[in-house]
């Protein structure tokens, strides 16, 4: 079992939708999580880091934790077509961050 | 320079020879950080810098990997006796230091082929 996992998608929704992100991890005292969009032939760009359980929101972004359930997640609200990128979660411990393989969002014009 | 540099951006070689990658990072961040990402996967933890010193190179696969920062800015990964699965693009990462709660920055990568 890999220590941070992800649905690898793809996940496709219709413009002005909701896309809902997810993935769990596996070291119960791991303190940061972070969120990652990658384009194609790109590397990746920060997009959100949370670290209370909770929502954090930021602009259409919104990132949700659940430490109990060593969950978290992250939705984008009034998807645009220029969201279709590989979403990459990574846990970080000290300096080493763990990523998960990435999901595939599709937002259909 | 305004972002994390890496340099070349492509490099073909043969099996068994040996490559150099290099990083240079952000001005003023204290911490490195080299990954590795293969097409499909998400990055693969190397080993990351404080300052001049490895912290953690518990991500090196092997003893032909080996990465070096001796000023404690440009960083050189270097890699011997390449392998045809050594292939993937090699990500370089800094911060302004290591802690949990700090924003790393990746360079655009180095995409490594090894025929």
């Amino acid at each position: 079992q890999k220590e941070v996992e992800q649905n690898s998608g793809p996940l496709s929704v219709p413009e002005g939708a909701i896309a809902s992100l997810n993935c769990t991890y596996s070291d119960r005292g791991s303190q940061s999580f972070f969120w990652y969009r990658q384009y194609s032939g790109k590397s990746p760009e920060l997009i959100m880091f949370i670290y209370s359980n909770g929502d954090k929101e930021d602009g259409r972004f919104t990132a949700q934790l659940n430490k109990a359930s060593q969950y978290v997640s992250l939705l984008i609200r009034d998807s645009q077509p220029s969201d279709s990128a590989t979403y990459l979660c990574a846990v970080r411990d000290a300096g080493k961050s763990t990523f998960g393989d990435g999901t595939t969002l599709t937002v259909k014009p | 320079g305004a972002g994390v540099s890496q340099t070349p951006s492509n490099k073909v070689t043969e099996k068994g020879k040996y490559v150099e990658l290099r990083c240079d990072p952000i001005s003023g961040h204290t911490a490195l950080y080299w990954y590795r990402q293969s097409l499909g996967q998400g990055p693969e933890f190397l080993i990351y810098f404080q300052g001049t010193g490895a912290a953690d190179d518990s991500g090196l696969p092997n003893d032909r990997f080996f990465a070096v920062r001796p000023e404690g800015s440009v960083s050189t990964l270097k890699i011997q006796r390449t392998e045809r699965g050594d292939s993937a693009v090699y990500l370089c990462a800094s911060s302004l230091t290591q802690g949990g709660y700090t924003e790393a920055f990746f360079g655009q990568g180095t995409r490594l082929t090894v025929v």
